[in-house]
């Protein structure tokens, strides 16, 4: 089992440019999560999807936008890099029967606007 | 809204100490409270979880108690090994199990 996967492992961005997040999981899970993780700091929750074609906001949205048209895939989508978009975008899933799962979290996406 | 709070990092000490991670979280309900470590480089993963008020949750020498009355989870470990720095982060599960984290602590141990 590969687990949660990401793509690229880093990246840079000249601002006003746009890029695509990879995630896949292999584990069938149905929920579906992306944080961003800034320096000295807990991660906070854009967007997660509760199964295919289901997405919704989380803490903060503004500047990306998501789909899921597979139980696999959940790529995030930046439309124009802002510096402020610098940060470790973490991807994670769980296979939801309650608020006690288990999160499983990809090896993140190192993300560099300049 | 929810919110959890880490004591303040980063934290070092030397090799068999004793380990007190303080969490203390702001929740309506009864949600459920995890620990997450995070080595270099890598994704977070889960190290324990609790349910309910005054489970224990325990993995790899760590353990902690849910405790309702303080609203604290906090982390401990009685003898500790290089091989446990990393970066620890407590959170609580919402609905839909979206998850609200600390700010995270790092942890050196040193030989």
């Amino acid at each position: 089992n590969a687990g949660v996967t990401q793509t690229p492992k880093f990246r840079i961005l000249k601002i006003g440019q746009s890029m695509t997040l990879q995630c896949t999981q292999d584990m069938n899970h149905n929920y579906m999560y992306w944080y961003r993780q800034d320096p000295g700091m807990g991660l906070k929750l854009i967007y997660y999807s509760v199964g295919a074609g289901i997405t919704d906001k989380g803490e903060v949205p503004n500047g990306y936008n998501v789909s899921r048209s597979t139980t696999e895939d959940f790529p995030l989508r930046l439309e124009l890099a802002a510096p402020s978009q610098t940060s470790v975008y973490f991807c994670a899933s769980s296979n939801y029967r309650g608020s006690q799962e288990t999160q499983y979290f990809g090896p993140g996406t190192r993300l560099l606007v300049l | 809204g929810n919110s959890v709070t880490q004591m303040e990092g980063p934290v070092t000490l030397s090799e068999e100490a004793f380990l007190t991670i303080n969490c203390t979280y702001t929740a309506t309900g009864y949600p459920s409270l995890f620990w997450y470590v995070q080595y270099p480089g890598e994704g977070l993963q889960l190290l324990l979880k609790a349910t309910k008020a005054d489970d224990k949750g325990s993995n790899k020498g760590f353990e902690a108690t849910y405790r309702k009355e303080t609203t604290s989870f906090h982390l401990e470990k009685g003898s500790v090994q290089v091989s446990d720095s990393a970066v620890y982060f407590c959170a609580l599960s919402e609905g839909a199990q979206k998850l609200v984290f600390g700010q995270g602590t790092r942890l050196t141990i040193n030989p």
